[in-house]
């Protein structure tokens, strides 16, 4: 109940192109759904977060959207740039825990070619 | 402000050693978490100390373990290195409310011959 679903594992997209990250969480108890992005030899730095009261979240080429019933949430990338190619995990957390506990998905490595 | 400082960035143990490794938050955070990253198990969390208090704890063994300074600052320690520990650790620190942005550090790459 605890686990957070990715997919796909790997993703190769044309410059300009939409790549879909998908999420699946069962724990209804969780209230915060971050996206990380992460380079090679860097640690994940946060993109965008949602939470459960809304359905759709855009940060510049960043949207999130999340489907609360379906316990879904995915990461659209708009007008995507060979500068995305990155490991992209979402993750997951309650304030039942005071959300220090971060529970991700195994991460989606994407390719974007120019 | 500076961002989280990890140290050392990388290090090499022998198993049954111990380890320990020292994260840095952002100024004024008082809640450091760690996880671990591994190509096969992904990033996974070990603990969470806020205010010098270990308030979540992950699925790892005894062997790994934390502490926080006064100062925000905090340690984690492994006992008896196996080689399954071999992983990146890293460290992320936040305010301390719930949904707020939680600060990754770089990491300490750690390998266990």
């Amino acid at each position: 109940q605890q686990q957070v679903k990715q997919s796909p594992q790997s993703l190769i997209v044309q410059k300009g192109g939409i790549p879909i990250i998908n999420c699946a969480y069962e724990n209804t108890a969780f209230d915060y759904f971050p996206w990380y992005q992460q380079f090679p030899g860097k640690g994940p730095a946060l993109l965008i977060a949602i939470r459960p009261d809304v359905s759709e979240k855009k940060e510049g080429r960043f949207t999130i959207s999340f489907n609360k019933s379906a316990k879904q949430f995915s990461l659209h990338i708009m007008d995507s740039q060979p500068g995305d190619s990155a490991t992209y995990f979402c993750a997951a957390s309650g304030a039942y825990n005071q959300g220090g506990k971060l529970i991700f998905g195994q991460g989606t490595e994407l390719s974007v070619k120019p | 402000k500076a961002g989280v400082t990890q140290t050392p960035r990388y290090l090499i143990k022998t198993r049954g050693q111990q380890v320990t490794l020292s994260c840095s938050p952002i100024s004024g955070h008082r809640s450091v978490s760690w996880y671990q990253q591994t190509p096969g198990q992904g990033l996974q969390f070990l603990f969470e100390y806020f205010s010098e208090t270990q308030r979540n704890k992950g699925n790892f063994p005894g062997r790994f373990s934390g502490r926080q300074f006064s100062n925000s600052r905090s340690e984690m320690n492994v006992s008896t290195l196996e080689l399954g520990d071999s992983a990146l650790y890293l460290c992320a620190s936040k305010l301390g409310q719930p949904q707020e942005t939680q600060y990754f550090g770089p990491g300490t790459r750690l390998l266990v011959l």
